[in-house]
């Protein structure tokens, strides 16, 4: 079955120093990947996606992840923390982009002055 | 932009109560999706449906059920809530073709049964 897995349950970062979450998927054939962040009491934003191609995307608010097949990761990046990233993100899976999502149990991020 | 729209930001029901969530997209989307949100679970999926009148299973769907009778509306239904069903849901829509568009989620509807 389906299944994506976030190892980091909490990540503490300090403003302005980089930051990486981590994400394995399991479906190997064709992944249709994606990054949600979600503020606390918010709904889900979409940060970037992953269908095919380049296989860095870049998203919004300064985010890129780089899709690794050979290790079936699909890790999120930022070069510099602001405190407004402080949120839980999600790494989801999709066959085919457009079917049900599967969801990774998330990553909190704090970040500390 | 797409619009999902779920008709409560907060719930509180009884035990026992048949409780209605709504979920209405404006952009003509076939597919509909219910997810819980829990602590440490993420978001688990609870049924979807690929157009009007069908339905399948997620996940977790016990105890919940869904009606699709207009192409913009899904609506998830737990016949006698329970506490155990005390959570964040979001509703989300995409569609067919899936693709670029991607998912938009609506903004949730926390519920408490007490």
């Amino acid at each position: 079955a389906q299944s994506v897995t976030q190892p980091d349950i909490h990540i503490t970062v300090s403003e302005g120093a980089s930051l990486e979450l981590r994400c394995n998927y399991s479906y190997g054939a064709t992944p249709y990947l994606f990054w949600y962040v979600q503020s606390p009491g918010q709904g889900l934003q979409l940060l970037l996606k992953y269908f095919s191609g380049d296989t860095l995307v870049q998203g919004i608010k300064g985010f890129e992840a780089e899709f690794k097949r050979s290790q079936s990761s699909f890790n999120l990046r930022k070069p510099s923390v602001h405190w407004s990233d402080a949120a839980e993100y999600f790494c989801a899976d999709s066959n085919f982009g457009n079917e049900k999502l599967t969801f990774g149990t998330g990553t909190r991020l704090t970040i500390i002055p | 932009d797409v619009k999902v729209t779920q008709s409560s930001r907060y719930l509180v029901k009884r035990t026992g109560e048949k409780v209605f969530l709504e979920c209405v997209q404006d952009m003509d989307h076939e597919n509909m999706f219910w997810y819980r949100q829990d602590p440490g679970l993420g978001l688990r999926l609870i049924y979807f449906s690929y157009d009007v009148k069908m339905k399948e299973k997620g996940d977790i769907p016990e105890g919940y059920s869904v009606s699709r009778e207009k192409k913009e509306r899904f609506s998830l239904i737990l016949e006698s809530a329970s506490t155990n069903q005390t959570s964040m849901y979001l509703c989300a829509s995409i569609l067919a073709a899936g693709g670029v568009s991607g998912y938009t989620f609506g903004s949730g509807t926390r519920l408490t049964v007490v």
